[in-house]
């Protein structure tokens, strides 16, 4: 089956720090990756698509030079949270499309600041 | 542009009753439809998904969910809730080609089971 890994599940960063979360696309070829920003409140922002060999297009309140993306090959995407502050905590979702037009989703990465 | 609206932001409903979410949507082009459902502390998991083709589609756990053009609706259903079906559902929408598909969700409902 179509399965999608997130990691790290968990971090903690200081206020003004980096990190790194990865998303690896697992049984399928993610010919996509959307990457999502869910709040406490439960709602979800889309921060970034991502497709191979395309532009990755960022939404509006979300810019490259804050959250970098790499998405090498069909199986794997990163995005790095650059001088992390409170208001991006949050839980990050990452969702590959498969060729069919579905999404399947990771298990996220929770981002708490410090 | 595109947009999803689940209009109930909660349900509650007793365990071995019948249950049905609500998921209006907006869209300019041929959708795709989706019923996710996350529990608590976790990911998204994928319940069902709607092509193009018959309104009425089988998913996971015994949810089904009804496309129907005219309402702009893709209501999610079951004939009797499980105590473990408690979790948050979202309705997603994205267009079926082009680079710009941008799924977009809906606010979520969350789900309580009264045993």
């Amino acid at each position: 089956g179509a399965l999608v890994y997130q990691y790290p599940r968990r971090t903690i960063c200081k206020s003004g720090t980096s990190m790194r979360m990865e998303c690896q696309a697992v049984g399928f070829q993610a010919t996509s990756v959307a990457w999502y920003r869910q709040s406490p409140q439960k709602t979800f922002e889309l921060i970034a698509l991502s497709t191979v060999n395309s532009a990755i297009k960022y939404e509006q309140n979300f810019t490259q030079e804050k959250f970098p993306i790499s998405h090498p090959n069909l199986s794997f995407s990163s995005m790095t949270v650059l001088n992390a502050y409170l208001e991006d905590r949050g839980l990050y979702l990452c969702g590959a499309r498969d060729r069919d037009g579905t999404l399947y989703f990771g298990a996220g990465t929770r981002l708490s600041v410090l | 542009a595109q947009s999803v609206t689940q209009p109930d932001a909660r349900v509650t409903v007793s365990e071995g009753a019948s249950l049905q979410l609500r998921c209006k949507y907006s869209y300019f082009g041929t959708p795709y439809l989706f019923w996710y459902v996350q529990y608590p502390r976790q990911g998204l998991q994928l319940l069902l998904k709607y092509y193009p083709g018959d309104p009425v589609v089988q998913g996971v756990n015994g949810f089904e969910a009804e496309f129907s053009k005219s309402n702009s609706s893709f209501h999610l259903r079951k004939a009797s809730v499980h105590w473990s079906d408690w979790a948050v559902y979202f309705c997603a929408v994205s267009l079926t080609s082009g680079g710009n598909y941008k799924p977009t969700f809906g606010k979520g409902t969350s789900l309580v089971v009264h045993p």
